[in-house]
């Protein structure tokens, strides 16, 4: 299995709802992280985890909640998002140390 | 700091035709240097790398690039562009331990028939 896949590819939410985004890998990658794409714009890293643990946070609002359960799994947490939260997120992994970087589909959300 | 330059926002070429995208990097050691294709509302997927040894690289979908430390580019080519290819580029650099991923702005391709 060489994918990397992300649940679900479509969000609509409320800035007062709570949801989360999926992420899951099955190639044995120790690296995950999660990135934000405005429309035209390349990605933005926000989060890294490295071996399960969180190694790079880029000053991201504590609105945004990522989660590593195991090694296969990544979650992000939403909770009370703006408007100007809407975008593509997409997740990637990496056989740490090796850095070229897969990605997932993406998520695109929009937040009314 | 690390930073990567794509000089051509848009770029429009018939089909058939050959294609160069443009990519300068900044980077104090030795980079290592990616070439991503993204489809409309798409993931970003891996074109070709370029970590060390032959300066000439190829990839998937008939993509080749050539790493030029001299002018700190890694232009990528293609010798015959197919509608398919249609989509934008971006080139990246690894940095900071390489968990990071430092992207260029992007280049849209349009194909014409």
């Amino acid at each position: 299995d060489t994918e990397v896949t992300q649940t679900p590819k479509h969000l609509v939410m409320g800035m007062t709802n709570k949801k989360s985004l999926k992420c899951e890998q099955h190639m044995g990658h120790r690296a995950m992280y999660w990135y934000k794409q405005k429309a035209k714009k390349p990605p933005e890293l926000m989060f890294v985890y490295s071996y399960e643990k969180l190694s790079i946070n880029e000053s991201v609002p504590s609105r945004f909640s990522p989660e590593c359960p195991n090694s296969s799994l990544l979650n992000l947490h939403l909770h009370a998002l703006q408007p100007e939260d809407s975008a593509l997120y997409l997740c990637a992994s990496s056989q740490d140390p090796r850095p070229e970087q897969f990605f997932g589909p993406g998520t695109r959300l929009t937040v009314l | 700091a690390q930073s990567v330059t794509q000089p051509d926002i848009h770029i429009t070429v018939s089909e058939g035709a050959s294609l160069e995208l443009r990519c300068n990097y900044s980077y104090g050691a030795t980079p290592y240097l990616f070439w991503y294709v993204q489809s409309p509302g798409q993931g970003l997927q891996l074109l070709l790398k370029y970590f060390s040894g032959d300066t000439l690289v190829q990839g998937i979908k008939g993509f080749e690039a050539e790493f030029k430390r001299s002018q700190s580019s890694f232009n990528l080519r293609k010798p015959s562009v197919h509608w398919s290819d249609a989509a934008e580029y971006f080139c990246a650099v690894g940095a900071d331990g390489y968990n990071k991923l430092i992207f260029g702005a992007g280049t849209r391709l349009a194909v014409h028939p």
